[in-house]
């Protein structure tokens, strides 16, 4: 079993839907990080959490320490919201990030 | 543009030969890192360090080697390229420090190829 799972694994919407992307871990971990990684393109910081809520324009990320889970909310989803989100966990015991294998996030007009 | 440099962008090998991935970051940070990312799998941690003249392995170490002289540059060499070495490779730098959280800066990626 992954140390951090994210589902779902692919999503698809219709432009204006919000959007959930979940992510469990089974690790003590320091932080957590929410990625974006375009087609073609490098990777993005989008949140880092280490307790309760952030918010960055449309996009929300929410974690609970106790439930070992975090979600990545996206308002009124747009095409070009379209990119691979990663969730990421700072190993609290290694120092290390572990990483999720990522949801293919679909908007379409 | 502060930020991490990755170089080059897209790379063909051949089998056996040797070549050098190179990361640099102006931002001070004390520890960088090399991943591989490979379809259907999140990204594995090849090798990284937590400052100049420390490095150590990640999950994947095995045909690649690295090394930091400076703070400001990380570079990854392929010893003796194998079909198994095709991926894409993100550098990624960060404030250090055991059990802190501090954001990631990743490079734009290199696509290499090995046939």
């Amino acid at each position: 079993k992954n140390e951090v799972e994210q589902s779902p694994q692919n999503l698809t919407a219709q432009e204006g839907e919000f959007i959930t992307i979940n992510c469990s871990y089974s690790v003590g971990i320091s932080a957590l990080h929410w990625l974006q990684q375009h087609p073609g393109g490098g990777i993005v910081s989008l949140f880092m959490l280490s307790s309760g809520k952030k918010k960055h324009g449309r996009l929300i990320a929410t974690i609970n320490i106790q439930e070992k889970h975090s979600s990545l909310h996206i308002t009124a989803s747009h095409p070009r919201d379209s990119a691979v989100y990663i969730c990421a966990v700072r190993s609290y015991n290694t120092d290390k990030l572990i990483f999720g294998t990522g949801t293919r996030l679909q908007v379409f007009p | 543009n502060a930020g991490v440099t990755q170089t080059p962008k897209f790379q063909v090998l051949k089998t056996g030969q040797s070549m050098t991935l190179q990361c640099a970051q102006d931002m001070n940070h004390e520890y960088m890192s090399w991943y591989r990312q490979d379809p259907g799998m999140g990204l594995r941690l090849i090798h990284y360090s937590v400052g100049a003249g420390i490095t150590d392995q990640g999950e994947v170490p095995n045909g690649y080697n690295v090394s930091r002289s400076t703070t400001e540059d990380f570079p990854l060499r392929l010893l003796s390229a194998a079909p198994s070495q095709t991926s894409v490779y993100f550098c990624a730098s960060s404030y250090g420090g055991h059990g802190t959280s501090y954001g990631y800066t990743f490079g734009s990626g290199t696509r290499l190829t090995v046939v």
